[in-house]
Formats: structure tokens, C-alpha cells, sequence
């Protein structure tokens, strides 16, 4: 069955500290690659997306997220943390077998907050 | 408009009511999905339409669900007979273009529904 897994529920990190958030994926094929930030009240952001060619993928907010097919893993991370990123995560995957609906599969989220 | 708009933002139901939740997408979108969010968990998918056309509907969790978009720009989804397990913030989600799995999805702030 394809899915994605977020294996932290939370993650903290101090203001100006590097972050990493976790994502692994178990798809057939080639996947397509997601991350959506979601804020108290608020509908879910695009962050960044991998479909194909370089492995490292830049977004929004100075986010990036670096594909590795030999580990299945999407993780999201960037540099020097803001308390303004504390949110929280979604990491999604195309669904393969949805035939022509090519719906996202969600990850459980992971909450990220940032300790000034 | 400028961004997926969804009423309303919170709904109390009664067991057994009747609700319906409403989406207006960016004008132009074709694409549209509907998302059921529950309590720490990650948006899985309900239903979607491509233009007026509900090209899949595999998600929708039993005959109570129905979704409607007559015109191919404003849908409905419609939940008879709520019971508890409904309660959940329903996001809807529009692209612009069809849905190759690529998109980008932009969402509304969900309607959150309690059911008492």
C-alpha cells in the first residue's frame, strides 16, 4: 500500500538552531513529493514540491527539502529556525493508484515549535 | 476571489441532522478536492471534481456523504443522518489546471463540524 510517515509528532528546536522534519514514503514508481505547512485557523500552504531531476528542492520561507530514493525519505529542513515557523507539517505523496485523480496520501503532520 | 473560501468556518450538529458545507474556489480553478481532517490526523481525501464532473468519489466514507458541483465553480458536500464519527474539519482544495499530481493545491481554512 503506498503512504508516507512523519515518525515525529513533534519536534523542538531553539531560534537560530537548524531544523529537520521527517518524512519517509513507501510509493510504486516515481513519486511526486509534497510539503504543506498548516497555521492555527488556516487552510494548508504549499511549501515545497519534488517531481523529478535535482534532489534538493527549495521553497517557500527558506525551506528545502532533500529527495533520497535509496532511503525513501522527503525531509524538510532549513537552516536557522524562526519562531514564526512553529506550525504545523504535512508531508504528502501522489497517490499512484488513483488512477486519474492523482490524489495526495497525507502524512499524520508533525508540530513544529520554535523556542525563542 | 483571492484565495478558497469555506462556510461556515464552524458547524454544531446534532446527531441525525443534516449538514451542508460549502466551497467557493478561485475563480478559474478546475480542479477541486474535498479533504475530511480528523483530530491529529492528516487530511485524506473525499471526493473530486474536474470542472462540474465528479471524476472520483472513492474517498466519501458511506452513502450519508454527496458532493456537488453543478457549475463547475462552487460545490457542496452534503452529510445526511451526522453521526459522531463525523466530526472533523472538512478542506476543500482547488488547482487550476487538471489534476496531474503535480499541482499545487491551494486550500481554504476547512469547515470544522462537531457532532453532538
Amino acid at each position: 500500500a503506498q503512504s508516507v510517515a512523519q515518525p515525529e509528532d513533534q519536534v523542538n528546536v531553539a531560534e537560530g538552531n537548524p531544523l529537520t522534519v521527517k518524512c519517509t514514503y513507501s510509493v510504486s514508481g516515481n513519486p511526486y513529493l509534497f510539503w504543506y505547512v498548516q497555521y492555527p485557523n488556516r487552510g494548508l500552504q504549499f511549501l515545497l514540491k519534488y517531481i523529478t531531476g535535482d534532489n534538493l528542492v527549495k521553497g517557500s520561507y527558506g525551506f528545502e527539502a532533500e529527495f533520497n530514493k535509496s532511503q525513501t525519505s522527503f525531509h524538510l529542513k532549513k537552516p536557522s529556525a524562526l519562531v514564526s515557523d512553529s506550525a504545523l507539517y504535512f508531508c504528502a505523496v501522489r497517490d499512484m493508484q488513483g488512477g486519474a485523480t492523482n490524489k495526495l496520501i497525507f502524512g499524520t503532520g508533525t508540530l513544529l515549535a520554535v523556542q525563542p | 476571489g483571492a484565495g478558497v473560501s469555506q462556510s461556515p468556518r464552524y458547524k454544531v450538529a446534532k446527531r441525525g441532522q443534516d449538514v451542508a458545507l460549502r466551497c467557493d474556489p478561485i475563480s478559474g480553478h478546475v480542479s477541486l478536492f474535498w479533504y475530511q481532517q480528523a483530530l491529529g490526523q492528516g487530511p485524506e481525501f473525499l471526493t473530486y471534481f474536474q470542472n462540474e464532473a465528479q471524476l472520483d468519489k472513492s474517498g466519501l466514507p458511506s452513502d450519508r456523504f454527496f458532493a456537488e458541483r453543478p457549475e463547475g465553480s462552487v460545490s457542496t458536500l452534503k452529510i445526511q443522518r451526522t453521526q459522531q464519527e463525523d466530526s472533523a474539519v472538512y478542506l476543500c482544495a482547488s488547482s487550476w489546471t487538471l489534476n496531474s499530481g503535480a499541482n499545487v493545491l491551494t486550500f481554504g481554512a476547512g469547515s470544522r463540524l462537531t457532532v453532538l
